[in-house]
């Protein structure tokens, strides 16, 4: 089961910090530190896009971001909670989207339900 | 990066129809091809991985072929809760890239 954190309605230059809590892991056979995390941005009526990853593996958190997002985005994983985080600074207009965290072998089995953000003045 | 490519854009179609959707590669990513459907307000839901393998629990009227650059998504009898958006997405390489959709629409 994947849950993210709720919507948020923020202004232009702030910060969002969205979590994603995965749990289930050990009834599905595997850990939490087994697969990547990734991150994908939907603006309203438009597709999907990669954001980035994470490893959650506890001695690596190694990260891989979209250049698009390089710099102003920051994605960490707990493994004692379970929890993945993502933060994206410097919010402008074009980052109002929804947000899904998914996770699984190879592409993605297991999303989120969607966490909306939106930047407004 | 890899630019990913849907056609048709939008696909009117009835119940009982058999339909495809093709996505393009703009280089080879072998097999590396998933399917995904997503109905508004809802998270993506994977179909199939691999070009070809149904993911767990999706039913057999899904099938998917393709290799190298040309990919197609192929539903043998659709069904009402079919009418939904279906995406491609490359795993090959980093940054993971998505088609732009395609809408299936009931005619």
């Amino acid at each position: 089961q994947v849950v993210q954190s709720g919507a948020e309605v923020t202004k232009p230059g702030a910060t969002v910090r969205l979590s994603c809590k995965i749990s289930g892991y050990s009834d599905a056979g595997y850990t939490f530190s087994d697969y990547y995390i990734h991150w994908m941005q939907q603006a309203p009526g438009k597709g999907l896009e990669w954001v980035g990853l994470v490893d959650p593996e506890e001695a690596n958190g190694e990260t891989i971001y979209a250049a698009k997002f390089q710099g102003r985005v920051t994605m960490t994983a707990d493994t004692s909670t379970g929890t993945a985080y993502m933060e994206l600074r410097n919010l402008r207009s074009d980052d109002t989207a929804m947000y899904y965290c998914a996770t699984g072998d190879g592409p993605p089995e297991f999303w989120g339900q969607g966490a909306l953000v939106t930047v407004t003045a | 990066d890899i630019q990913m490519t849907q056609s048709p854009s939008t696909l009117s179609a009835s119940v009982g129809d058999r339909v495809s959707i093709t996505c393009r590669a703009s280089q080879s990513i072998s097999r590396w091809l998933a399917w995904y459907q997503q109905k508004p307000g809802k998270a993506p839901n994977l179909l199939i991985y691999k070009a070809s393998i149904l993911q767990s629990g999706v039913p057999a009227r899904f099938s998917g072929s393709g290799s190298g650059t040309e990919f197609t998504l192929t539903i043998s009898s659709l069904q009402p809760d079919d009418f939904a958006t279906y995406y491609c997405q490359q795993y090959d390489s980093y940054p993971w890239t998505f088609g732009q959709g395609t809408k299936v629409e009931i005619k």
